[in-house]
């Protein structure tokens, strides 16, 4: 089964600043890989499907990015509303589905 | 508008039997699967299963197969999740998710979240 690690696992940074996340595939990929957002207390929420493909009303400031095994989810300017914690998750045609194990993103 | 609606908060025993339910509205049931996914206190998310409610093809996480048992009834729109023992490991949040469409096995949709607590 293909295993994801995100990297860092936690991250501090400032309203404004940019930051990427990676998740590496343990082999590599060619489709199925999505991020969500999770804030306390609530459900995940979808941000990028096919790597790529922002989901209808997510901010511009989200983008995905691949390159076979490394995946980027890159904030582009941090609101104060981004500080949370994000996931990737790839998934199969049988299906078999697998999450990363996040990244903590918290206010410097 | 897409709805999934969990059923509420559990508090059970360990060897105590469970089923928490996951009611979907607004859109056509049978044609989108519907997953199951473990969140335990402070720890990330973890895939268990996932269900065609229109035929009832099912597919378990290999950590999850044998521990759980999934389910749907197209007739009233609603999947189930079913312990037959529980231990005091499976205290955690359960969501249920709609896959997003055809072969598609992301989760676009997710329910508000059952907290299920087993303790003695």
């Amino acid at each position: 089964a293909i295993q994801l690690t995100q990297s860092p696992s936690s991250l501090s940074a400032s309203v404004g600043d940019r930051v990427t996340i990676t998740c590496r595939a343990s082999q590599g990929i060619t489709s199925g890989l999505v991020w969500y957002q999770q804030r306390p207390g609530k459900p995940p929420k979808l941000l990028i499907y096919d790597a790529s493909n922002l989901e209808s009303g997510v901010p511009s400031r989200f983008s995905g990015s691949d390159s076979g095994t490394d995946f980027t989810l890159t904030i582009s300017s941090l609101q104060p509303e981004d500080f949370a914690t994000y996931y990737c998750q790839h998934f199969n045609s049988y299906p078999q589905i697998t999450f990363g194990q996040g990244t903590r993103l918290e206010i410097k | 508008e897409v709805q999934l609606v969990q059923s509420g908060a559990e508090m059970k025993k360990p060897g105590e039997s469970l089923k928490i339910s996951c009611k979907g509205s607004g859109y056509s049931f049978s044609f989108y699967w519907i997953g199951w996914v473990r969140q335990m206190p402070g720890k990330g998310l973890e895939w268990m299963g996932i269900i065609s409610p229109g035929d009832s093809r099912t597919r378990y996480s290999p950590s999850f197969q044998g521990q759980v048992t999934i389910s749907a009834d197209k007739s009233i729109t609603t999947a189930y999740l079913q312990w037959s023992s529980l231990k005091a490991s499976d205290t955690a949040m359960y969501y249920c998710v709609r896959a997003a469409g055809s072969s598609q096995y992301y989760f676009d949709y997710w329910g508000q979240g059952t907290p299920v607590t087993v303790s003695s």
